[in-house]
């Protein structure tokens, strides 16, 4: 079954640590591709999206993503975590074909010690 | 600033009841969604209308329907609830594939 997966679903850290998040899909074709961060106590906001163009993209908080079409994978990296990022993580994927469905990964849970 | 409203923040219901969760956006919006979220399964679409009185199917229909009679308003059905509906339910909006899709805050829904 076609889908996205996310490893490591809970990920503890130090703050001053880099986070790396794996995202993989597995959907042929152009995909839109999207993170989303949900703060605990908080509804899920965009952290952010790739589309088309330079695959590296940049989103809000200081995180970046990075869209390697070869390995299908779409990964979310941040140099340096601080203990507001604490939060859980999710992956999401728009396959062409599909209209508006997203399709979301199982989510990291990232918890941030100070 | 987009805004996506459901009805309820918590709710509590017996089993067989029919319950209604009700999601409201105030952006004009085509496409709207219902997921369920539940711990380590991250977030799977039930039902989601891409237009008034337009549904479709999503991964885990089974147990739910959806009404979309104006197009600000889509609702959540659960025909007979069940235990295993206890969940934390989302409603998301969006105008097209290329924009993000905005979310409520949620309703956490207790089936007892």
């Amino acid at each position: 079954a076609q889908s996205v997966s996310q490893h490591n679903h809970h990920v503890i850290l130090s703050e001053a640590a880099s986070l790396e998040l794996g995202c993989n899909y597995s959907y042929g074709g152009t995909v839109n591709l999207f993170w989303y961060v949900q703060y605990p106590g908080q509804h899920l906001q965009l952290l952010l999206k790739y589309f088309s163009g330079d695959p590296l993209v940049k989103g809000i908080k200081g995180f970046e993503a990075e869209f390697i079409k070869s390995k299908f994978s779409f990964n979310l990296r941040k140099p340096s975590v601080q203990w507001s990022d604490t939060a859980e993580y999710f992956c999401a994927v728009t396959p062409l074909l599909r209209n508006n469905r997203l399709a979301f990964g199982k989510g990291n849970q990232v918890v941030v010690i100070p | 600033d987009v805004k996506v409203t459901q009805s309820s923040r918590y709710l509590v219901k017996r089993t067989g009841e029919k319950v209604f969760l009700e999601c409201v956006q105030d952006m004009d919006h085509e496409n709207m969604f219902w997921y369920r979220q539940d711990p380590g399964l991250g977030l799977r679409l039930i039902y989601f209308s891409y237009d008034v009185k337009m549904k479709e199917k999503g991964d885990i229909p089974e147990g739910y329907s959806v009404s979309r009679e104006k197009k600000e308003r889509f609702s959540l059905i659960l025909e007979s609830a069940s235990t295993n509906q206890t969940s934390m339910y989302l409603c998301a909006s969006t105008s097209d594939r290329y924009q993000p899709q905005h979310f409520g805050d949620g309703t956490r829904l207790s089936i007892l």
